[in-house]
């Protein structure tokens, strides 16, 4: 699976939106972008995935760039709830080796 | 999304005592569940894979016999941490991945169980 860089820390004012990078420049055709957050001391929570096209659920939006090389996490309206740490995970969905590792992630810091 | 429990939330035991944790799909089944230690200020280290009905598949420095997953349906699996000692303390996970989308499908985790082994 693609290796993924995100930055260790990250600060945002609340009700501003939350723009979150993560750089996986070694990604193949058919592997899906993951993003999940876990907040403090709770389990990895499930936020929003893609391959090629910008994905937007009720929790958030996923930019992909063109070249699928970077990808941006978008929070539109953050709120104290929204601190955690965020992992973006490249993998290769079904196979035998289709499960998710998570690196060190981004601790977002939503500030009031 | 799907909902993914765990049992207990926290665990205190005595060194060399066994402890079981549960983890159960509420809403769909889990064709294949997913096993995670996080120790403080760390990330999530897989532990071991399993498929309803087959033995787990470990990670590389995970002892098969320490730790014993049975995932005998698909909205069941446990884990077991046999003659437990205080560095075996941990946050342990579960998650799950099945449904309709069964293969191919996302993961979805429990809120975790806190194990403290005195």
């Amino acid at each position: 699976d693609a290796k993924t860089t995100q930055p260790p820390s990250m600060d945002c004012a609340e009700g501003r939106a939350a723009n979150l990078p993560c750089n996986h420049s070694t990604i193949s055709g058919n592997e899906y972008v993951y993003w999940y957050r876990q907040i403090h001391s709770q389990g990895p929570q499930y936020i929003i995935h893609g391959l090629k096209n910008n994905e937007t659920n009720e929790m958030a939006s996923l930019i992909i760039t063109e070249d699928r090389k970077s990808s941006t996490l978008i929070l539109p309206h953050a709120t104290l709830r929204d601190t955690a740490v965020y992992y973006c995970i490249v993998l290769l969905r079904g196979g035998s080796n289709y499960k998710l590792t998570f690196g060190k992630g981004t601790l977002l810091t939503v500030n009031p | 999304g799907a909902v993914v429990s765990q049992h207990p939330s926290w665990v205190i035991c005595k060194s060399g005592t066994s402890v079981k944790i549960e983890c159960r799909s509420l809403d769909f089944q889990a064709t294949t569940m997913f096993w995670y230690r996080q120790f403080p200020k760390q990330s999530l280290m897989l532990m071991a894979t399993s498929n309803e009905g087959s033995k787990a598949t470990y990670e590389q420095g995970v002892e098969k016999d320490k730790f014993l997953i049975n995932h005998a349906s698909l909205t069941l699996s446990t884990l077991t941490v046999t003659s437990a000692h205080p560095e075996d303390s941990s946050f342990y996970i579960c998650s799950a991945r099945g449904g309709l989308a069964g293969a191919t499908g996302t993961q979805y985790f429990g809120p975790g169980t806190r194990l403290l082994v005195l």
